[in-house]
């Protein structure tokens, strides 16, 4: 498996972007990007997530690298409900959709 | 709210009984999956099911027993339990098999059951 690399921990003004960065040096060329996040007593919820393109959609931005061995998620106006940890997960061609969660990136958006 | 059910959303049992956790998908999706989170850890795998047929067993001891009756059904039967086994369990389907390299569809989880072993 393709590890990543998150910060433990993040503070965001209300109405600010958060950018929360994830570090996956390791990731294969098949291997996918993807973004959740876990507001506390939820299962996870998608995000989004990404091949080689930078990807959108309307809750946030995903942006990868060119040599892929990073990306950022970027919450564009970052409100209170955004408040959870978010999981950045490269997942592993071999076993297909077999998410390997790490121990994520805990945002707190601050008013 | 999320498009995967799961009742009951709590559970309380003792070492001796015998419960079951169910979840429930129509999205037509064909993979479902078991996961296990502690408190303030991330969530474990334990079962992957495709199209209906068990695929991937995590080393899940056999006090937790799965169960896929149909497609958009997925239990957990629960027996003789330990109080370690204290936690949330997660349930989540996917549009592709395990087996799809290809695939790049997310899975989408349900809220889980919260389960406390007395």
């Amino acid at each position: 498996d393709a590890k990543t690399t998150q910060p433990t921990s993040m503070d965001c003004a209300e109405g600010r972007a958060a950018n929360l960065p994830c570090n996956h040096s390791t990731i294969s060329g098949n291997e996918y990007v993807y973004w959740y996040r876990q507001i506390h007593s939820q299962g996870p919820q998608y995000i989004i997530h990404g091949l080689k393109n930078n990807e959108t959609n309307e809750m946030a931005s995903l942006i990868i690298t060119e040599d892929r061995k990073s990306s950022t998620l970027i919450l564009p106006h970052a409100t209170l409900r955004d408040t959870a940890v978010y999981y950045c997960i490269v997942r592993v061609a071999l076993y297909g959709q077999n998410f390997v969660f790490g121990p994520g990136t805990r945002l707190s958006v601050l008013p | 709210d999320t498009e995967v059910t799961q009742t009951p959303k709590h559970l309380v049992m003792g070492m001796t009984n015998k419960k079951s956790l169910k979840c429930e998908q129509h999205m037509g999706h064909r993979a479902m999956y078991w996961y296990k989170q502690k408190a303030k850890k991330p969530p474990e795998l334990m079962f992957v099911y495709s199209y209906e047929k068990l695929s991937i067993n995590e080393s899940v001891p056999s006090r937790f027993s799965p169960e896929c009756p149909n497609s958009s059904l997925l239990n957990l039967h629960l027996h003789a339990l330990q109080p370690e086994d204290s936690a949330l369990y997660l349930c989540a389907s996917s549009q592709r098999s395990p087996s799809s390299v290809s695939s790049g569809q997310p899975q989408h989880f349900g809220d889980g059951t919260r389960l406390s072993i007395l």
